[in-house]
């Protein structure tokens, strides 16, 4: 079975904090992937990478960063957290033929 | 670019009642499409993925259908269960790094 994890479930931030969300794969899967899940606006994908230290915007990047240093690692950053970022952020990972795999996910509020 | 819809927003259903749930989607260039289970606070299950040369999938209860021309797919979830409840989603690829999304049909079956 496939398996994404990421490091942690819930997470309280505060205003102007850098914070980082870390995902990691056990598939040895090219793509990863980093999506943000709001009521309403459903699925945004704010970054993806196909390779290690390669990287691509998404829809939504502004505010955010990421980094892929090895194959199963690929980590979120927000440079200074703001409460618009309030959300529950989605980790994926896939390959042929581009089936994604999920993590469960990390609620985070900044306040 | 490539909208999806899925209606109803929200179903009820008593037990053993068999259901189907639609997806529609505007551009029939896809690479393949998938259907998501999500639990309430949870990260996303993958449930089936049809490719774009296939018309079918099915896993035990779930069958899952794709006319591409059309723009239209739908989960069939036979002899409905309580713990079938949950938000289902489906998602259209249309390249290795480009995964559409709906907005989910919320779904509870009555025991």
């Amino acid at each position: 079975d496939v398996k994404v994890t990421q490091s942690s479930r819930y997470l309280v931030k505060r205003t102007g904090e850098k914070v980082f969300l870390e995902c990691v794969q056990d598939m040895d899967h090219e793509n990863m992937f980093w999506y943000r899940q709001d009521p309403g606006l459903g699925l945004r994908l704010i970054y993806f990478s196909y390779d290690v230290k390669m990287k691509e915007k998404g829809d939504i990047p502004e505010g955010y960063s990421v980094s892929r240093e090895k194959k199963e690692r690929f980590s979120l950053i927000l440079e200074s957290a703001s409460t618009n970022q309030t959300s529950m952020y989605l980790c994926a990972s896939s390959s042929l033929p581009y089936e994604q795999y999920f993590g469960p996910g990390t609620r985070l509020t900044v306040t | 670019k490539q909208e999806v819809t899925q209606i109803p927003a929200a179903l009820s259903v008593p037990e053993g009642e068999n259901l189907v749930l639609n997806c529609s989607f505007t551009d029939s260039a896809i690479y393949n499409l998938q259907w998501f289970r999500q639990d309430p606070g949870k990260g996303l299950t993958s449930l089936l993925l049809i490719q774009s040369s296939q018309r079918e999938q099915t896993s035990g209860r779930l069958n899952a259908s794709l006319d591409k021309s059309s723009g239209r797919s739908t989960l069939y979830i036979a002899a409905s269960q309580p713990g079938d409840s949950a938000t289902y989603l489906c998602a259209v690829q249309t390249g290795a790094n480009n995964l559409f999304f709906g907005t989910g049909t919320r779904l509870t079956v009555i025991p």
